[in-house]
């Protein structure tokens, strides 16, 4: 069974800072990964997906994940943090055989931006 | 596009009372979702649809059905409403073939409250 664990439910970072939130997952088969945001109040909006093109997957707003195998790990960074970037976030894996398409997503991690 | 639109976007219940929530894509999206989400809980699959007239049983279908007569519909029922139903609901659609990586697209979200 496919299972994803975001470590941390809330982030805080400066304006300007590095921004790391960590997604780990677990899966049987060779994943499909997913990174969404979801601003107060809305639906969630997909940053940025892994499909084993590259492992180094850029997204939008400057976000950026890597994929790492041995590490079972699909962190999201972002080097510069912006008051905009204030939200949550999701991590997500699908199993590429199909399984109708069903993503598993992790609890999330609250990003908060000070000035 | 519109996208995946729900309606509506709020709505109070009283215990026992019924409801329906509609989603609807326009992007001919073969698959259909339906989430709810809690604080600390991610987002949960409730049932979901892999074409017209299929559904299929999520992580937490109890208390909760759903209908999928035309392709870019799919309904959310809930028949007696009960205070642990309070939660947000998202609509998602997807489609299916090469490309796709299983990535979802998310409606705004409806805001139920049961009291």
């Amino acid at each position: 069974a496919q299972s994803v664990t975001q470590l941390g439910s809330h982030v805080s970072v400066s304006e300007g800072a590095l921004v790391l939130l960590r997604c780990n997952y677990s899966s049987s088969v060779p994943p499909y990964l997913f990174w969404y945001v979801q601003y107060p109040n809305q639906g969630l909006q997909l940053l940025l997906k892994y499909t084993s093109a590259a492992t180094l997957v850029k997204g939008i707003n400057g976000f950026e994940a890597e994929f790492k195998k041995s590490e079972t790990s699909f962190h999201l960074t972002k080097p510069s943090a912006h008051m905009s970037d204030a939200a949550e976030y999701f991590c997500a894996v699908s199993d590429r055989r199909g399984s109708q398409g069903n993503l598993i997503f992790g609890k999330g991690t609250k990003l908060s931006v000070k000035p | 596009n519109a996208g995946v639109t729900q309606t509506p976007k709020f709505r109070v219940l009283k215990t026992g009372q019924s409801m329906t929530l509609l989603c609807a894509q326009d992007m001919n999206h073969e698959y259909m979702y339906w989430y709810r989400q809690d604080p600390g809980m991610g987002l949960r699959l409730i049932h979901y649809s892999v074409g017209e007239g299929t559904t299929a049983k999520g992580e937490v279908p109890d208390g909760y059905n759903v209908s999928r007569l035309k392709k870019q519909n799919f309904l959310l029922g809930l028949e007696s409403a009960a205070p642990s139903q309070t939660s947000v609901y998202f609509c998602a659609s997807s489609w299916t073939g090469v490309g796709s990586y299983n990535e979802q697209f998310f409606g705004p979200g409806t805001r139920l409250t049961v009291l």
